[in-house]
């Protein structure tokens, strides 16, 4: 089993809001971890979105919109990132990450479509 | 410009070699710990190799290890990736990758560059 799993897409409309989930594998619980969240375009690199451990706990990357962010679920042990009031240019792959057993786990990203 | 510049990729057969070179600017390359991070064609992301400020700490992914060598070159700003016994699957885009810390610990990659394509095959 998957350290992250992530669904592999998700469709919404514009002006619409997404939520993405990051699911840790049973065994590790969210409430230790922080996570972070990427953004890829295709044929771009990654661009590092924000950090979310908690409201007093979070970070946001330089220039990302505040119509992203980020939440947790301790009930689904998973990781969310928000997207609110979707816009074309938020049409990319997501990636969540952990720091975990001492290296970086990357989720497999999941494919945001706006339609 | 802050930035980070990959090179070294290419073609090269399985069982040989190939040296990445990541060139930084625009910021105190010595202050920061540098990844990194490879995708397959395809595919998503997988951390590859890591080391901290002043190569006090060196870490590789399972897959890699005993094959792949970081090193860096402060003087230079430079990053480098010594692959050696190359296989099909290490084919995928490298980035060079900066994170937000000196040490080897967790925290934001905060700036990528644009990635060198490697790909071994026969």
């Amino acid at each position: 089993q998957a350290v992250l799993t992530q669904p592999s897409s998700l469709s919404a409309s514009p002006g619409a809001s997404a939520s993405l989930t990051c699911t840790l594998r049973s065994g590790i619980n969210v409430g230790t971890y922080r996570i972070y969240w990427y953004k890829q375009k295709p044929g771009s690199p990654p661009q590092y979105l924000l950090r979310y451990n908690s409201d007093s706990d979070k970070q946001q990357g330089s220039g990302v919109p505040s119509r992203f962010s980020g939440s947790k679920d301790a009930s689904a042990n998973a990781g969310i990132l928000l997207i609110s009031g979707l816009q074309s240019e938020d049409e990319a792959d997501y990636y969540c990450m952990i720091w975990h057993s001492n290296t970086y786990v990357f989720g497999a990203g999941t494919k945001v479509t706006v339609l | 410009e802050v930035q980070l510049v990959e090179s070294g990729g290419g073609l090269v057969q399985p069982g040989r070699s190939l040296r990445l070179s990541c060139a930084a600017s625009g910021f105190t390359f010595g202050d920061y710990a540098m990844h990194w991070v490879r995708q397959a064609p395809g595919k998503g992301l997988e951390w590859v190799s890591g080391i901290s400020w002043i190569s006090r700490t060196i870490a590789y992914a399972d897959s890699v290890k005993g094959r792949f060598t970081i090193s860096r070159d402060d003087a230079k700003n430079s990053l480098y990736l010594q692959m050696n016994s190359l296989r099909p699957e290490d084919t995928a885009l490298y980035y060079c990758t900066k994170l937000d810390a000196a040490a080897m610990r967790e925290d934001a990659f905060d700036l990528w560059g644009q990635g060198t394509m490697v790909t071994v095959s026969s």
